[in-house]
């Protein structure tokens, strides 16, 4: 596509529940990422993709948080049993070459979680 | 544990007024850095760049900004703004013994009054 596509845009979930996002890069592109924005803060950074392979999963937070990536391509983040604090903007970025040979990540639009 | 510092978190300026972001990072290697944008409604996009060579360099829309490895900053700057530079401006540092890994600072608002 054009540009990085994350769904839902916008999702409101019940304490408990399971949510799943969805991030489609940048065709072509190798690396993925994913990141956390909570309000007036920085992104936090969750999980790195190169390929289908996660060398680093350090950032995600708890057992709860999990990812994917497949074909090289789609990702999905999957937050189980949501709690409140993990309500927050969750942004997908991609880039051409591995790592930040290139210098510039392409970011979707992220995906706003709202836990109730 | 590497941090990057955004000394603003909210500034408001009037059109042709010069600008300065301030960004201090807490490393002690080399590093590339970063200021990314955020206009309203839109996705973070990138607005310049640092990675080696001239310390200043040139971004898009007449942004630049100065690497001053010894204050570990990398300042932000505009000499006359427009109403549509409201935007949320981010810093951002990779540490080259990391290759995908980028620290963010928390980001400031820019408002720009017409």
């Amino acid at each position: 596509g054009a540009g990085v596509s994350q769904s839902p845009s916008n999702k409101v979930t019940e304490k408990g529940k399971d949510v799943e996002l969805r991030c489609d890069p940048i065709s072509g592109h190798t690396a993925l990422y994913w990141y956390r924005q909570s309000l007036g803060q920085g992104l936090e950074f969750l999980i790195y993709f190169q390929g289908n392979s996660a060398p680093d999963k350090s950032g995600l937070p708890s057992d709860r948080f999990s990812a994917e990536r497949t074909g090289g391509s789609v990702s999905t983040l999957t937050i189980q049993r949501t709690q409140q604090e993990d309500s927050a903007v969750y942004l997908c970025a991609s880039s051409l070459a591995p790592g930040l040979d290139t210098g510039e990540l392409f970011f979707g639009e992220g995906s706003r979680l709202t836990v109730l | 544990a590497q941090s990057v510092s955004q000394h603003n978190h909210h500034v408001i300026l009037s059109e042709a007024a010069s600008l300065e972001l301030g960004c201090n990072y807490s490393y002690g290697g080399t590093v590339n850095l970063f200021w990314y944008v955020q206009y309203p409604g839109q996705h973070l996009q990138l607005l310049l760049k640092y990675f080696s060579g001239d310390p200043l360099v040139k971004g898009i829309k007449g942004f630049e900004a100065e690497f001053i490895k010894s204050k570990f900053s990398f300042n932000l700057r505009k000499p006359s703004v427009q109403w549509s530079d409201t935007a949320e401006y981010f810093c951002a540092v990779n540490a080259k013994d990391s290759n995908y890994q980028l620290i963010w600072g928390a980001g400031t608002k820019l408002i720009i009054k017409p």
